[in-house]
């Protein structure tokens, strides 16, 4: 399985939205809805913020919005705020369930 | 609050060997299937290997199949990760995870760093 692939990098000023985008496969995120998104800030363990393409978990602030069109899913960060300085993987299970497939990280920058 | 924290990292000659140890709690540890997830210097996340709750399936990356087995102890809340014929390309902050029902990662523990190096 191949990496998925993201922007290296996405910044944005306090208040605007951002959007990084995750490229699959057919394979992957294409097939499946189990797509979820990570932020992971240095010397912490990731935490996930969006799942099963669309859902967040409790306690997750509703900035955080993920879609899917074909083989690319979205996560948009709306009000960007500086707390939301750290990398975000994207995520998809693929081959019936028995592997996963991350993406190769966007490091998001507040201006 | 779960808890998930790693040992059992270190640095290990090419060709080594090490293992990996999980413990939990407070978690319905017996009812998760686990992950281990790994990070190396400047790289992204890699997912590695899974068990299912009760031990009945396991499944590897590519890239460590063969050398690396995962297996784990109930009785003992505990994951682990025996890492064989080791290689500088596999050295990384190894991450256990636990999955949700809905097939992703929902608590993470801290890592611990291997290094493989002469």
């Amino acid at each position: 399985q191949s990496a998925l692939t993201q922007p290296a990098s996405v910044s944005g000023s306090p208040g605007q939205s951002i959007t990084i985008s995750c490229t699959g496969t057919s394979s992957d995120v294409g097939n499946y809805n189990h797509v979820s998104w990570y932020q992971h800030r240095t010397g912490k363990a990731p935490k996930v913020m969006i799942y099963e393409v669309t859902k967040r978990p409790s306690g997750v602030s509703n900035r955080f919005s993920g879609s899917k069109s074909g083989n690319t899913a979205s996560l948009t960060i709306s009000g960007l705020q500086a707390e939301d300085e750290a990398d975000y993987y994207c995520c998809s299970t693929a081959v019936s369930y028995t592997s996963w497939v991350f993406g190769g990280g966007t490091k998001v920058t507040v201006l | 609050q779960v808890q998930l924290v790693e040992s059992g990292g270190g640095v290990v000659q090419p060709g080594g060997s090490l293992r990996l140890s999980c413990v939990a709690s407070a978690l319905s540890f017996t009812s998760y299937g686990m992950h281990w997830v790994r990070q190396a210097p400047g790289k992204g996340l890699e997912w590695v290997a899974f068990m299912q709750y009760d031990g009945s399936e396991e499944y590897y990356a590519d890239s460590v199949k063969g050398r690396f087995t995962i297996s784990r102890d109930n009785s003992k809340n505990a994951l682990y990760l025996q890492m064989t014929s080791l290689r500088p390309e596999d050295t990384a902050v190894y991450y256990c995870a636990s999955k949700a029902a809905a097939y992703y990662f929902d608590y993470w523990g801290q890592g611990t760093l291997v290094t493989v190096s002469s």
